[in-house]
């Protein structure tokens, strides 16, 4: 049964530090992992899509690194800002459908 | 373009009542999920669509769960008989083949 670990569960760090949220999964026949953010009240928005093929996706200021043999993965974030506040999910797929979700690490960015 | 929406945003009900909660994926999407996040828990996976078919059902918790799509568009999902256990906050996403799960807002079902 697959299993994702994300750690650690809460991070509050100040403005402008580069900084790096882990995720774990206990099997890598993944189809692919992806990041996502979830704000209070509010929906959830990917951020990073990673094919099982590939080692790593940027976008900005984010880049999401996969290392499927370990089954990890790592979602760095240069110069924090307190927009990014949020809590950072990750998720396996299997298979093209089925998202395995960690139970979230709380980002806290201060001014 | 519209992104994926969800109706009503809130639902409180009685327990004991049936509810239906509605989700519009984007315009094309051939695929449509529902989830379920409980309070202070991660989310669980419910249902897929790809098309009107849902070759997986197996996350649906319990036979007083349901869903249907139509038209390879909107999808309900249905909950008979409220519990308590059933309050959470239901989301639906939709994605184009094997691609980005894209989230609506979600519904925040309360089950008195």
């Amino acid at each position: 049964k697959q299993e994702v670990t994300q750690i650690p569960a809460a991070l509050s760090v100040p403005e402008g530090e580069n900084l790096v949220l882990n995720c774990s999964f206990t099997d890598s026949a993944i189809y692919n992992l992806q990041w996502f953010r979830q704000d209070p009240g509010k929906g959830l928005t990917s951020l990073l899509l990673i094919q099982s093929s590939q080692r790593e996706q940027t976008s900005g200021r984010l880049n999401a690194s996969l290392d499927k043999s370990s089954g990890r993965s790592t979602l760095y974030i240069a110069a924090s800002q307190p927009g990014d506040s949020a809590t950072y999910l990750c998720a396996v797929s299997r298979s093209n459908y089925q998202l395995i979700w960690g139970a979230g690490t709380k980002l806290i960015i201060k001014p | 373009g519209a992104g994926v929406s969800q109706s009503p945003s809130n639902k409180v009900t009685e327990k004991g009542k049936d509810v239906e909660l509605r989700c519009d994926p984007i315009s094309g999407h051939t695929a449509l999920y529902w989830y379920r996040q409980s309070l202070g828990q991660g989310l669980e996976f419910l249902i897929y669509f790809q098309g009107n078919s849902a070759p997986d059902k197996s996350g649906l918790p319990s036979d007083r769960f349901s869903a249907e799509r139509t038209g390879g568009s909107v999808s309900t999902l249905t909950i008979q008989r409220t519990q308590q256990e059933d309050s959470a906050v239901y989301l639906c996403a939709s994605s184009s083949w094997a691609d980005t799960q894209y989230f609506g807002p979600g519904t925040r079902l309360t089950v008195l």
